[in-house]
């Protein structure tokens, strides 16, 4: 399916384990992001790729891992997780090349508890 | 970094009215970003603006650059219009990272 993808949906798991949330999406969009959504904080940047090999730190990468080997792919790890971490992520990645107006698309959300 | 500031929190409103929700930031920006996160959690992009005004059915939204802030109008309100209604901004300049607003709770009533 076209689009941008995210798996797992839902997710529970203990303090301490790592987590490993996984974003795809099918445009060969350059820029991806990944924002966690609080209540209180709205959304906040954690990590963002300007393209396959390259990422930066956003608003909060704190505890949080990246990698982009493909440029379809843009992992998001959670080395060792703690309830702070407990969230909602979306993925995002950024449309056509005319940087001053590129319109978002959002992945559909990974709901993530930690225990 | 650019500071974002939405308002109302919360908006209630009866079928049919006519909504207003403000966005107003502190540094100059390239384009803004309004979007719409449906109950189910879901967030799709309604428009991006660097200036004037654009519309798309029922919505307009609107952009003053000189004093750094935004407008959302829904006319003829629906109750499918309920959702949470978030601007986004360049954090600095033309970046492609973002901030977000808080967002607008808006719950429409039959």
């Amino acid at each position: 399916d076209a689009g941008i993808t995210q798996s797992p949906r839902y997710k529970i798991t203990e303090t301490g384990r790592q987590v490993t949330l996984m974003c795809h999406q099918t445009w060969s969009h350059s820029y991806m992001f990944w924002y966690r959504q609080d209540l209180g904080h709205g959304l906040r940047l954690i990590y963002y790729s300007a393209a396959a090999d390259i990422t930066d730190k956003g608003e909060v990468p704190d505890g949080y891992v990246v990698s982009r080997s493909k440029t379809e792919n843009f992992p998001l790890t959670l080395e060792s997780a703690t309830r702070s971490q407990t969230s909602v992520y979306f993925c995002a990645s950024i449309g056509p090349e005319d940087r001053l107006l590129r319109e978002q698309y959002f992945g559909p959300g990974t709901r993530l508890t930690v225990t | 970094k650019n500071e974002v500031e939405q308002s109302p929190q919360n908006l209630t409103a009866q079928e049919g009215e006519f909504i207003t929700i403000n966005c107003s930031y502190s540094v100059g920006i390239s384009a803004l970003h309004w979007l719409q996160q449906h109950p189910g959690g879901g967030i799709v992009s309604l428009f991006m603006l660097s200036s004037g005004k654009k519309k798309h059915g029922r919505l307009i939204a609107t952009i003053n650059i000189q004093e750094k802030h935004s407008s959302l109008h829904i006319t003829a309100s629906h109750p499918r219009d309920s959702a949470v209604y978030i601007c986004a901004l360049p954090s600095q300049g033309g970046s492609e990272k973002l901030v977000f607003g808080k967002g607008t709770k808006l719950t429409v009533n039959p």
